[in-house]
């Protein structure tokens, strides 16, 4: 069966330091969000992708922050510098196109900044 | 923003049917229901989804009241693996989906 594939599944990183995830969607998918989700609470949107444009990114901490998917497909989120308010899991979920309600989330990467 | 408001927690015996309710007042013309869920240390899974007519799945049932104020999902037979976290999102197809605080399901043996 199909999944969306995340990397690395844990991350510690230091304060200050840069930090990366990856995401590598369901093939054919078009629509690609990231979230994060802090312990106890529901997953925030940060970025929503449509192929290579992004959709949606109001919630994204831009100066800090930073997503990308240069051809469409995968998908990188970077933080520098990490905070300590950053640790959290990050989700990453994909969708067939726009107007298709079914979204595919992968396991998420958790991230601890100490 | 639509908003949704759900219950923090609710409980079920196995087997029997749960109802989890979610009200949106301020719901849109354009907006969908959707349901998620979350399983302990897992990414959400999708439920099920509906604009104006109840839908039924695989997995729930969803009752959409005429107002479009309300919407319910039934599970039919709670299970322990149904024990999660359940969201209600509004939102217009797939287009900035949203997630709240969400339900949290236990389901007790």
């Amino acid at each position: 069966e199909a999944e969306v594939a995340q990397s690395p599944r844990y991350k510690i990183t230091e304060k200050s330091q840069a930090v990366a995830f990856w995401c590598d969607p369901i093939s054919g998918h078009a629509t690609l969000y990231w979230y994060r989700q802090i312990l106890g609470q529901g997953p925030e949107l940060l970025v929503q992708f449509q192929d290579e444009s992004v959709v949606d990114d109001s919630q994204l901490p831009k100066d800090r922050f930073s997503a990308e998917r240069l051809k469409g497909v995968d998908s990188t989120l970077k933080i520098q510098p990490a905070e300590l308010g950053d640790s959290a899991m990050y989700l990453c979920a994909s969708s067939p196109s726009w107007g298709v309600p079914e979204a595919f989330f992968g396991q998420g990467t958790r991230l601890t900044v100490v | 923003d639509a908003k949704t408001t759900q219950p923090n927690s609710m409980e079920s015996n196995e087997e029997e049917p749960v109802h989890l309710p979610c009200n949106h007042s301020t719901i849109s013309g354009t907006d969908y229901i959707h349901w998620y869920r979350q399983l302990p240390s897992q990414g959400p899974e999708y439920v099920i989804h509906g604009l104006t007519s109840n839908v039924n799945n695989r997995m729930a049932s969803l009752a959409i009241a005429e107002d479009r104020k309300s919407s319910t999902l039934i599970l039919h037979r709670a299970t322990l693996r149904d024990a999660a976290v359940y969201y209600c999102i509004l939102a217009y197809n797939n287009n900035d989906m949203r997630f709240g605080a969400g339900t949290r399901l236990t389901v007790k043996p």
